[in-house]
């Protein structure tokens, strides 16, 4: 499978504790970012990177959370001390630049967070 | 700031119906627009996209969408539904030239036999 891959697909955790999601995206593609879903919501934007630069964060990232892409490939989105409103699903995408502007993301099928 | 609404929370529609789903979008600009369709355990899926030239766009699996100006909308059509076209359906928005989508709501289409 050549998709986008995220671990974990689900997580439950308790309130305080950290959690780490990584996403693998298509090989080629050096565009990569983060969106989460709550129920009954769209994807809302997080965060992307241009290989392993950071180049757009939301306001929605508050600063529990934290995305890296080390050498430009993977990615880990971290959330500190996790609260019961970050229980969402988070999902990765990926893009090649051309297809970053046009809007075309490849999208993974999500880590779903549940915080207790 | 852009946003997108999609009315519709859920529709339900029989099978072998015509079907379409709305979307309106506000931005001050005409941006780049964007239907996309999440089925049950998989990914976000792209069906079409608008960014200029002729209104009426065609997609995968026989969708398409007309995008008029006058009333900020993109509205997404299928001729003749079919049960593998339940999902849930995502309309986007992106500035011209940006790569960050606004996404709607959602809406969930049930399709009956």
């Amino acid at each position: 499978d050549t998709g986008v891959s995220q671990n974990p697909r689900h997580k439950i955790t308790k309130r305080g504790q950290n959690v780490t999601f990584r996403c693998d995206p298509i090989s080629e593609h050096n565009r990569l970012y983060w969106y989460r879903q709550t129920l009954g919501q769209g994807p809302e934007f997080l965060t992307y990177f241009q290989n392993e630069a950071q180049l757009e964060k939301s306001r929605l990232l508050s600063d529990r959370f934290s995305a890296e892409r080390p050498k430009g490939s993977f990615s880990t989105l971290e959330i500190q001390r996790t609260e019961q409103g970050d229980s969402a699903m988070y999902l990765c995408a990926s893009s090649p630049v051309g297809g970053a502007v046009t809007g075309e993301l490849f999208f993974g099928e999500g880590s779903r967070l549940t915080v207790l | 700031a852009q946003s997108v609404t999609q009315p519709d929370i859920h529709i339900t529609v029989s099978e072998g119906a015509s079907l379409e789903l709305r979307c309106n979008y506000s931005y001050g600009a005409t941006p780049y627009l964007f239907w996309y369709v999440q089925s049950p355990g998989q990914g976000l899926q792209l069906l079409l996209k608008y960014f200029s030239g002729d209104t009426l766009v065609q997609g995968i699996k026989g969708f398409e969408a007309e995008f008029k100006r006058s009333q900020s909308s993109f509205n997404l059509r299928k001729p003749s539904v079919h049960w593998s076209d339940a999902a849930e359906y995502f309309c986007a928005v992106a500035p011209q030239g940006y790569s960050t989508l606004t996404f709607g709501k959602g809406t969930m289409l049930l399709v009956s036999p």
